[in-house]
């Protein structure tokens, strides 16, 4: 079963706005981590930002925010003051503590800034 | 800085063709992955290993084996290629921060077409 939803195939956002990615997750693990990656056309993934599953405070990372809401299973990815830059694919991650060592992925949201 | 290189950025190769992904990590990292990236599909695990020799299967094993003789290196071997295998191959490696938390580097990728 798909773990990790992301339901925004594409996203357009204006330059200098605000843009908030989607993602769901579905784990019985009550330990589990959240990771958002992004991946530019040249092809390297980047790591973004991470949200543990006990972590009392939303992540942040420079212009990027975890919107983590744990009783909803979501962990949206919100970037402030998008730039050109930000043009890219994003994808959503988890690793269940209790599970393999490895990180499942979302199948991604393509985000396209304009100016 | 942690680099991950993957031996080939593009390769193509004929149905039947025994397939050969490399890739090397330079800083002793425990852990390798390999993922293949599709269109609308996202990253989906084929294999990763977790120490020399050992290796587990990910979400989508079938038609592929790995190899890890040495720490550093961690092949992907595609037996006999098939033209649904012709994607993009992205080798990561990481070491483990702690419990549950994982910092995946990725390497550039191999574009894999299978004639």
């Amino acid at each position: 079963a798909q773990k990790i939803t992301q339901t925004q195939p594409g996203m357009f956002v204006q330059e200098k706005e605000a843009v908030t990615l989607d993602c769901t997750y579905d784990t019985s693990d009550p330990s589990y981590g959240l990771f958002w990656y992004k991946q530019p056309s040249s092809g390297e993934m980047i790591f973004l930002i991470y949200q543990g599953s006990y972590d009392q405070q939303n992540a942040t990372e420079g212009r990027y925010s975890l919107n983590f809401q744990k009783a909803r299973k979501s962990a949206n990815l919100v970037i402030s003051a998008s730039q050109l830059g930000d043009s890219a694919m994003y994808f959503c991650a988890m690793r269940e503590w209790g599970g393999r060592r490895a990180l499942t992925f979302g199948s991604g949201t393509r985000l396209q800034v304009q100016p | 800085d942690v680099k991950v290189t993957q031996s080939s950025r593009y390769l193509v190769k004929r149905t039947g063709e025994k397939v050969f992904l490399e890739c090397v990590q330079d800083m002793d990292h425990e852990n390798m992955f390999w993922y293949r990236q599709d269109p609308g599909l996202g990253l989906r695990l084929i294999y990763f290993s977790y120490d020399v020799k050992m290796k587990e299967k990910g979400d989508i094993p079938e038609g592929y084996s790995v190899s890890r003789e040495k720490k550093e290196r961690f092949s992907l071997i595609l037996e006999s290629a098939s033209t649904n295998q012709t994607s993009m191959y992205l080798c990561a490696s990481s070491t483990s921060l702690g419990p549950g938390r994982l910092e995946l580097f990725f390497g550039s990728g191999t574009q894999l077409s299978v004639l």
